[in-house]
């Protein structure tokens, strides 16, 4: 059964970077699929913020694309995402995820983290 | 870039059927996946390829995509399906591609 656990401080200051990482079990990150990160503000709806594939190829939404950073770490099966520069915007819950899909352009996540809550506050 | 329209909420008796929407240009095109989240929980996939349903999903979950519309349908509905689900798709007609999710719709069961 695959699991994802995302991790990372709860807190972040303004300008700051934000920093998580999303541990992989039960199945093995070089194995194919792609992962990402998706994010919720308080209140409001998902935001796909980007995916990456085992490879290390990514795709990044383009309204943060500037400041996302998605990477691969297949010897300890996790990724991690960067968010730079964080305002208050940037509050949210942040969820990974793997991305099924069985031919390029439909995929769909099939298996979710718990999420973790991100506060950007002095 | 690519934007999926929902209604911000859809409300049904217990025992009848809620229909919700997910409006794109041509969506009927593209492959559409639905989610259910509950409060405080993270989302879950209900629906795939339009209306493919993941194992452990009733088959009271069905799905439709045609047109400039796609339908997530709930038949019996159970005071347990009170949730907010999405609508994504992947857009791969612009410079930028990537995930795209609908706003969300409340199904409140009355």
């Amino acid at each position: 059964q695959v699991q994802l656990q995302e991790s990372g401080p709860g807190l972040v200051k303004p300008s700051e970077t934000l920093s998580l990482t999303c541990a992989v079990s039960g199945y093995s990150i070089s194995s194919g699929y792609y992962w990402g990160w998706i994010r919720q503000p308080p209140g409001k709806g998902l935001e796909w913020i980007g995916s990456i594939y085992h490879s290390g190829s990514t795709y990044y939404n383009p309204s943060l694309k500037s400041r996302v950073t998605i990477s691969v770490d297949t010897s300890k099966n996790q990724f991690s995402l960067k968010l730079s520069s964080v305002t208050a915007a940037d509050t949210a819950v942040y969820y990974c995820a793997r991305e099924s899909g069985a031919a390029a352009g439909t995929n769909y996540m099939d298996v979710w983290g718990k999420g973790t809550t991100v506060t950007v506050s002095s | 870039s690519y934007v999926l329209t929902q209604p911000p909420s859809v409300s049904v008796a217990p025992g009848k059927t809620a229909r919700i929407t997910c409006g794109g240009n041509n969506i009927g095109s593209k492959s559409v996946h639905w989610y259910q989240q509950k409060p405080g929980q993270a989302p879950v996939l209900v629906i795939y390829y339009d209306s493919d349903r993941p194992s452990g999903i009733p088959e009271r979950f069905s799905g439709s995509n045609s047109g400039n519309t796609a339908t997530l349908t709930i038949s019996r509905v159970e005071a347990g399906d009170e949730a907010d689900y999405y609508c994504q798709v992947w857009d791969s007609s612009s410079d930028h591609p990537g995930v795209v999710f609908g706003g969300g719709t409340k199904l409140t069961v009355l």
